[in-house]
Order: C-alpha cells, then sequence, then structure tokens
C-alpha cells in the first residue's frame, strides 16, 4: 500500500546544478501536483498535471520543470538551482471523479531540498 | 492564489484541554474548504473537505464548522492529548483540483 512516493527524501546541491525529484503514485490518481513549503508559508503550488500529457504551472514555476509521460509518475526537474531553492517540497496527488475541489489530496513524505 | 489567513500561528496547551483556531478565506466564488493535519516528519493528511455554509464534521476529538458568508472556519480540538501536536493546514479550493493553503496553526500539547 505505497500511496504517493517520493525520493530522494534529501538533497543537497551546489548553485547551477541540476536534479530531478521523483514522484509516484499506484492510486491510478489522474491529478498529481508539486508544492514547496517554505517557513512561515503555506504550500505553494509549483506545477500541477490532470492526467498524462497534460501540466500546468502554479504559482511558483519558475526555475521548475515538469512532464507526465505516464499516469503513475510526475517528476520535478530544477534545471539550474539557486539558493532560493532550498525548501522541502511535497508531491500530491489525487482522484478525478466529479467535483474535483471536494476530492482530498494525498501527499508523499516530502523532498528536503539544500542549495548551497 | 486566495489571501488565507490561519490564527494563531502557534499554540501550546495542556493535555486536557480544549482549543480551537482559525481559517479566513475570501468568501466570493467559494467551492470547498479542505483541512490537512501534519505532523512532524509525516505528509500532511487530510481531515475534512467542507462544501456548504454551516457544515459541521467531526472526526474523534476533532471537529470544523463553516462560515462560507464571512469567509472563515474553526478546528476544535476537545480534550487534547500529546498525539494532537501537529500543524493543522487549511486550504480552500480554487475550483477544480488546485488548493490554496494557509501559512498552518502549530499545536503543541504538553503532557
Amino acid at each position: 500500500n505505497a500511496g504517493v512516493t517520493q525520493t530522494p527524501k534529501f538533497q543537497v546541491l551546489k548553485t547551477g546544478q541540476s536534479m530531478t525529484l521523483q514522484c509516484a503514485q499506484d492510486m491510478n490518481h489522474e491529478y498529481m501536483s508539486w508544492y514547496r513549503q517554505d517557513p512561515g508559508m503555506g504550500l505553494r503550488l509549483i506545477h500541477y498535471s490532470v492526467g498524462a500529457g497534460i501540466t500546468d504551472q502554479g504559482e511558483v514555476p519558475n526555475g521548475y520543470n515538469v512532464s507526465r509521460s505516464t499516469t503513475e509518475d510526475f517528476p520535478l526537474r530544477l534545471l539550474s538551482a539557486a539558493p532560493s531553492q532550498t525548501s522541502v517540497y511535497f508531491c500530491a496527488s489525487s482522484y478525478s471523479i466529479p467535483g474535483a475541489y471536494k476530492n482530498i489530496q494525498y501527499f508523499g513524505a516530502g523532498t528536503r531540498l539544500s542549495v548551497l | 492564489i486566495l489571501n488565507v489567513e490561519q490564527s494563531p500561528q502557534s499554540l501550546h496547551v495542556q493535555e486536557g484541554d480544549s482549543t480551537n483556531f482559525t481559517c479566513s478565506f475570501p468568501s466570493s466564488n467559494f467551492y470547498a474548504l479542505h483541512w490537512y493535519r501534519w505532523e512532524t516528519a509525516k505528509s500532511p493528511e487530510a481531515l475534512f473537505v467542507m462544501t456548504l455554509n454551516g457544515d459541521e464534521k467531526k472526526k474523534g476529538r476533532i471537529s470544523a464548522t463553516l462560515n462560507t458568508k464571512e469567509g472563515y472556519s474553526y478546528l476544535y480540538i476537545k480534550g487534547s492529548q500529546p498525539e494532537d501536536s501537529a500543524t493543522y493546514l487549511c486550504a480552500p479550493s480554487l475550483g477544480g483540483y488546485k488548493l490554496s493553503f494557509g501559512a498552518g496553526t502549530t499545536v503543541t500539547v504538553r503532557a
């Protein structure tokens, strides 16, 4: 009963490096999203996807890239890491039944990223 | 993006005491309000989704009320226990799947 799996749990990068945060879900959810969580702030939406092949920008998309080639996977790419991207990143997924605004989101355990 | 305010930012409660805190959000174009509970080193987990004005939801010792006309929701914890220590996040829906999260209220229950 895996749910939403994120890897890695921790990562340290140097400024300018690129990397991919992995997210996979085994619940056949259509909707997947990436958030970042910074001290004193709520979860902020980076990118989201409503199905394979469909992605869109959230509130803070700059510096991040996503793709959705399968229903299960939704990787987040940092193109050229900056210290401002030091944060905790959460992936979430949700059912896609009518009345989407009522559908609860299931979160992964998070990836703690430090950019030096 | 919605302006979502949660207050207080943090609170300390003695074991056995009851407490409550607030989530304020714009009352226009309301779809639903989500409450999530986030324990340290774990993933946020859904508590409630509320859609109708006057809604009341209950899960064990935790309950929530909703006022969509004035744009607020209260979350109550009755007889707090150490395991209730967590950050409680509210998130009104933007319509569709997108949520706008508040910064949370961190509850610490002292034994």
